[in-house]
Order: C-alpha cells, then sequence, then structure tokens
C-alpha cells in the first residue's frame, strides 16, 4: 500500500513556463514533507521542505504548497529552466516515526525543453 | 570529495551469491540511512543507524538482509543468497545530528546498482 503517491509518471514543459509537481498522501501522521530532485547516476538531493503547520514554503522558483485537508502537496518551479529536468521525489516522515524514516513516492520526471 | 560515497557503483552477481555494498558518509554525520529502489518505484527505508543507538531496522524485506555499522562510520549492508527481485539501486544517506530541529537533511550518496541474475 503506497502511502505517498506522484500519480504522473512524466511531465513536459516548455522553458520558461510553470512546472507543477503533483503528490498525495495517505497516512494522516504524516506532519513533515521534502521534495527531492535526482539526475541520472546520481544521489537525490533535498530540495525543499513543508512542516505541516505551514501551508506554503517558498525559496526562490521553487514553492511547495500543502493542503493537508485533500492530504495532497505541490511543487512550483517557476520559471522553469533546461537544467531543471531531472526525476522530483515527494516525501513524508512523522513525529511517530522519530522524522528519520521517509516515505518516497515513486518520482515525476520533469524535461524542460528549449 | 566531501559526499557520500558507495562502493561499487554496479555489481552483478548470480542468484544465490552473497553480496556486501559499502558505504562511506560524511565526516561528523551521526546517522546513517539504507534505502533501495526498485524499478519503477519510490526509494524504499531500508535501516536507519543513530550514532550508538539500536539501529532501526523494520525497513529490512527479508533476514537474508542485514547491516552493520563499524566505529560509528563505515556501514556494509549485505545480502545472502541473492535473489531476483533483490536487483535495484541501493542507495545510502547520512545525516547530522542537529539540535532543535525535528528532521535533518538527508545526504544521499550515488548508489550501488545491483543486478541479480
Amino acid at each position: 500500500d503506497q502511502q505517498v503517491k506522484q500519480n504522473s509518471p512524466s511531465l513536459s514543459v516548455q522553458e520558461g513556463r510553470i512546472s507543477i509537481l503533483n503528490c498525495d498522501y495517505t497516512n494522516s501522521m504524516f506532519d513533515y514533507f521534502l521534495w527531492y530532485k535526482k539526475y541520472p547516476a546520481e544521489g537525490p538531493t533535498f530540495l525543499i521542505s513543508i512542516s505541516s503547520i505551514k501551508d506554503k514554503n517558498e525559496d526562490g522558483r521553487f514553492t511547495v504548497f500543502l493542503n493537508k485537508s485533500a492530504k495532497h502537496l505541490s511543487l512550483h518551479i517557476v520559471p522553469s529552466q533546461p537544467g531543471d529536468s531531472a526525476v522530483y521525489f515527494c516525501a513524508a516522515s512523522s513525529r511517530s516515526g522519530g522524522y528519520n524514516k521517509l516515505i518516497f513516492g515513486a518520482g515525476t520526471r520533469l524535461a524542460v525543453h528549449p | 570529495g566531501a559526499g557520500v560515497s558507495q562502493s561499487p557503483s554496479n555489481k552483478v552477481t548470480e542468484k544465490g551469491k552473497d553480496v556486501e555494498l559499502r558505504c562511506d558518509p560524511i565526516s561528523g554525520h551521526t546517522a546513517l540511512y539504507w534505502y533501495r529502489q526498485s524499478l519503477g518505484q519510490g526509494l524504499e527505508f531500508l535501516i536507519y543507524f543513530q550514532g550508538n543507538s539500536a539501529p532501526d531496522k523494520s525497513g529490512l524485506p527479508s533476514d537474508r538482509f542485514s547491516a552493520e555499522r563499524t566505529g560509528g562510520s563505515v556501514s556494509t549492508l549485505t545480502i545472502q543468497r541473492t535473489q531476483q527481485e533483490d536487483s535495484a539501486v541501493y542507495l545510502c544517506a547520512s545525516s547530522p545530528r542537529t539540535s532543535g530541529r525535528a528532521v535533518s537533511e538527508q545526504f544521499f550518496g550515488p548508489g550501488t546498482r545491483l543486478t541479480v541474475l
């Protein structure tokens, strides 16, 4: 049973436009969410996170939105750049899990084309 | 480099053989994690070490899987009697212990791609 779901395996966006990556979760105990970015042959790198006490967190071109009632979060990248092309993983953790055990989604492959 | 390193980068083995995967965490990081990513799947938590505490082994899929962390630094993930379904990328991550924050960022290594024939 997947607790964190990324239903879109891929997304293609034109350079300069907005990329929106979505993530849904089922476990209401999750209270901390993270986005990781992964290039081929490299490990994932941390991008941005959000605590459940917030509904938005922004860092430069990246903004994460959290809708707790819908158990949904999204990552917005604007403007999108070709270097953003990668696989994006959504992850969740909980205080009861000690925040150490990250539960990942299957990832969304983003392609930003000129 | 100063990042997490893993070896080997690729490992091909025959079904039934044992394999050892190595992880060198970032110096000074007290927490170490193992994950695996099967084809088309997200990262699956396997095991977590924090300092001298007993490891959290709740993610290990079977008793064929074990891990050690010697001296609070290098870790080895061992898979005995490998099966074809063990084929995956095995990722190691480490994080510092930071006070006042509930979550510490996990820094990942490049992974070991294991193929069991």
